[in-house]
């Protein structure tokens, strides 16, 4: 079964800390997978695509295909970094789709 | 951002009366999808489509209906409205080679 599991629903640290938000899948071919976060009220805005493999926001991730994991990063939070992060996985059949993980409410603490 | 919008954006309805969403883009996008947000679950699918007249169901599609009859436009229905449909329900658009661009939201009161 196509799974994305987020273990953590929130994840508290304070301005500064270094951040680690996990992120494992479980898909038997090669997925696609991506980062949303979602500001307060706001609608989901992409963070982070595994192909671009570019650094937004200070944030990182690395797919680990021998994990299935693809954590997010960022070595030092910001107090605006709070939002809600959600991982999601294409599991690049004809109807490109996402599923997405259940979220992990990240707080940064001044 | 693209321009995907979803309409209405608030709405509060009767136990048992039919609800219709929609959901506009204008980024010429083949796909189309429509989530639910509830806490503890994130963001689950309900329906989908790959081109106008074209839908499938999606995880959670029980007691919802869809239809596309342009390209931009997406229609959810649910046809019996219920208190387990309480929810945030987000549109979504996307091409192959594009990221999927989300709606603001529609936040669904069933009292």
């Amino acid at each position: 079964a196509q799974r994305v599991t987020q273990p953590e629903k929130l994840l508290s640290v304070f301005k500064g800390a270094p951040v680690e938000l996990k992120c494992n899948y479980s898909y038997s071919g090669s997925p696609e997978l991506f980062w949303y976060v979602q500001y307060s009220r706001q609608r989901l805005q992409l963070l982070l695509r595994h192909i671009s493999r570019e650094s937004i926001k200070g944030f990182t991730a690395d797919l680990n295909k021998g994990e299935t994991s693809f954590h997010l990063k960022k070595p030092f939070a910001q107090e605006e970094d709070s939002a809600m992060y959600y991982c999601a996985l294409n599991p690049m059949d004809s109807s490109y789709k996402l599923i997405f993980g259940s979220g992990t409410r990240l707080l940064v603490r001044p | 951002d693209a321009g995907i919008t979803q309409s209405p954006r608030h709405k509060v309805t009767e136990t048992g009366t039919p609800v219709t969403l929609r959901c506009h883009q204008t980024e010429n996008h083949r796909y189309m999808y429509w989530y639910r947000q509830d806490p503890g679950h994130g963001l689950r699918l309900i329906h989908y489509s790959y081109g106008v007249k074209d839908t499938d169901k999606g995880e959670v599609s029980d007691g919802y209906s869809v239809s596309r009859s342009k390209t931009e436009d997406f229609l959810l229905t649910l046809e019996s409205a219920t208190s387990s449909q309480t929810s945030v329900y987000f549109c979504a658009s996307r091409d192959r080679v594009t990221e999927a661009f989300f709606g603001q939201g529609t936040r669904l009161t069933v009292v």
